[in-house]
């Protein structure tokens, strides 16, 4: 089955600075790639997502890049804020083989942004 | 409000005992997904049911079982809990039949504990 991988598993920033968050999955058929936001007592919130059919997405001050030969994706976020402080996940979405179906989550980034 | 709701939110009981996890999609979505939320395992995908019949199955034990309803409500029943069962349940939603047709809703989870 698929197997995402993530890093940092910590990932401490002034305010103002960027941040990124890098994962890598092993499944080829991945075609779909979310970003979830996680704070505290909450379930997770969608941030952004990627197709495989795109190299590039972005929104306001988040963006993500894919790199399909390489099987890794990452997440930007720039002129971090404190309320940007969370738990970060990257996801990868199966379409064939044994992880046909499935939503695979990598094990998550704690962000945390300081005034 | 992500709109899906789950009950209880807190349950202690023993171990080798029965529960029963309650979740109610936002209105419209006909997919329900259950994950499993762990310190040292993220969040893994247990089970997808849409429109009441099961269309991807992750890592579930087959001491758990869930069910979708008629009304769309879901319910996943948890037997001969173990220690090691012992973490926080969420239960998502989303419109269409696959993960990948677009955001996942989740709840705000169910926190088990073993005792």
């Amino acid at each position: 089955g698929e197997n995402v991988e993530q890093h940092p598993s910590t990932l401490s920033v002034q305010e103002g600075d960027s941040a990124v968050i890098k994962c890598t999955y092993s499944d080829s058929a991945s075609n779909y790639f979310p970003w979830y936001k996680q704070e505290l007592g909450k379930g997770p919130q969608l941030i952004i997502d990627i197709r495989s059919n795109v190299g590039e997405k972005k929104d306001q001050r988040i963006a993500v890049t894919l790199n399909k030969t390489a099987k890794h994706f990452s997440l930007h976020i720039t002129e971090t804020q404190p309320e940007d402080s969370a738990v970060y996940f990257c996801a990868a979405y199966g379409d064939g083989g044994t992880s046909y179906g499935k939503l695979t989550f990598g094990q998550g980034t704690i962000l945390t942004v300081h005034p | 409000d992500s709109g899906v709701t789950q009950t209880p939110k807190h349950l202690i009981t023993a171990t080798g005992q029965r529960v029963t996890l309650r979740c109610s999609p936002r209105s419209g979505d006909l997919s329900v997904y259950w994950y499993q939320q762990s310190l040292d395992q993220g969040l893994q995908f247990l089970i997808q049911y849409y429109n009441g019949e099961e269309r991807a199955k992750g890592n579930i034990l087959e001491r758990f079982s869930a069910q979708q309803f008629p009304d769309l409500h879901s319910e996943l029943n948890l037997s001969s809990l173990e220690l090691g069962d012992s973490a926080l349940y969420f239960c998502a939603s989303s419109a269409g039949q696959g993960a990948n047709t677009g955001e996942l809703f989740f709840g705000e989870g169910s926190r088990l504990t073993v005792l």
